[in-house]
């Protein structure tokens, strides 16, 4: 069975400041993918960035990295330059099985709010 | 880019009444799975089909089934619905197990 834990309830940062919200997993598998949604109060999940476990370097996609630390088993989303728009919920979410396989549910952690003050 | 879509975006129901959810996923996506969403907490996986056949299954009520047809879109059949069944029900779709794109959700009130 996988479990993500997001420790971080909540967080605040300043305007065009940067931010790390945290994610920690535990899974048994050997081949298994990392995911982080944003979640506006809106309501939609916006798919952010995807890291698989046998890649190498850490996934960035604009101003989102992810910093993978296999051996801790931690998956941090970093926020660089936070803007307005980014004040929302974010889960971390783990799939288990490499890609191109048929099964890939998501299993989600509680989510950290974060806002952005200007 | 197309996207995940759903219907209807928002439903009223009132107790033990029957609700169906559509979803179409993105073309040439192969899985489409559905997640319920109740307020305040993390999205929790219900059902996903692969190809058209049932891959998985979570914690889906007895009183729910779903299933996908020909043209690769997914409805979500709920019967006997029960207050606690009020919440945000995503569909998302992959391809080849990848990155899974969710809709703009279902958001169901039951009454």
């Amino acid at each position: 069975a996988q479990k993500i834990t997001q420790t971080q309830p909540g967080m605040f940062v300043q305007e065009k400041e940067a931010v790390t919200l945290d994610c920690t997993y535990d899974t048994s598998d050997q081949s298994y993918g990392l995911f982080w949604y944003k979640q506006p109060s809106s309501g939609e999940m916006i798919f952010l960035i995807y890291q698989g476990s046998y890649d190498e370097q850490n996934a960035t996609e604009g101003r989102y990295s992810l910093n993978f630390q296999k051996a801790r088993k931690s998956a941090n989303l970093v926020i660089s330059a936070s803007q307005l728009g980014d004040s929302a919920m974010y889960f971390c979410a783990m799939r288990a099985g490499a890609g191109g396989t048929s099964y890939g549910k998501l299993t989600f952690g509680q989510g950290t709010i974060l806002t952005v003050h200007p | 880019a197309a996207g995940v879509i759903q219907s209807p975006r928002h439903l009223i129901k009132e107790k033990r009444e029957t609700a169906t959810l559509k979803c179409y996923p993105i073309p040439r996506h192969d899985t489409v799975y559905w997640y319920q969403q109740g307020p305040g907490q993390d999205p929790q996986f219900l059902i996903s089909f692969y190809e058209k056949m049932q891959s998985d299954k979570g914690s889906i009520p007895d009183r729910f089934s779903a299933q996908q047809f020909s043209d690769y879109h997914s409805e979500l059949n709920m019967s006997s619905l029960e207050l606690g069944d009020s919440a945000l029900y995503f569909c998302a779709s992959s391809l080849a197990n990848y990155e899974q794109y969710f809709g703009p959700g279902t958001r169901l009130t039951v009454t």
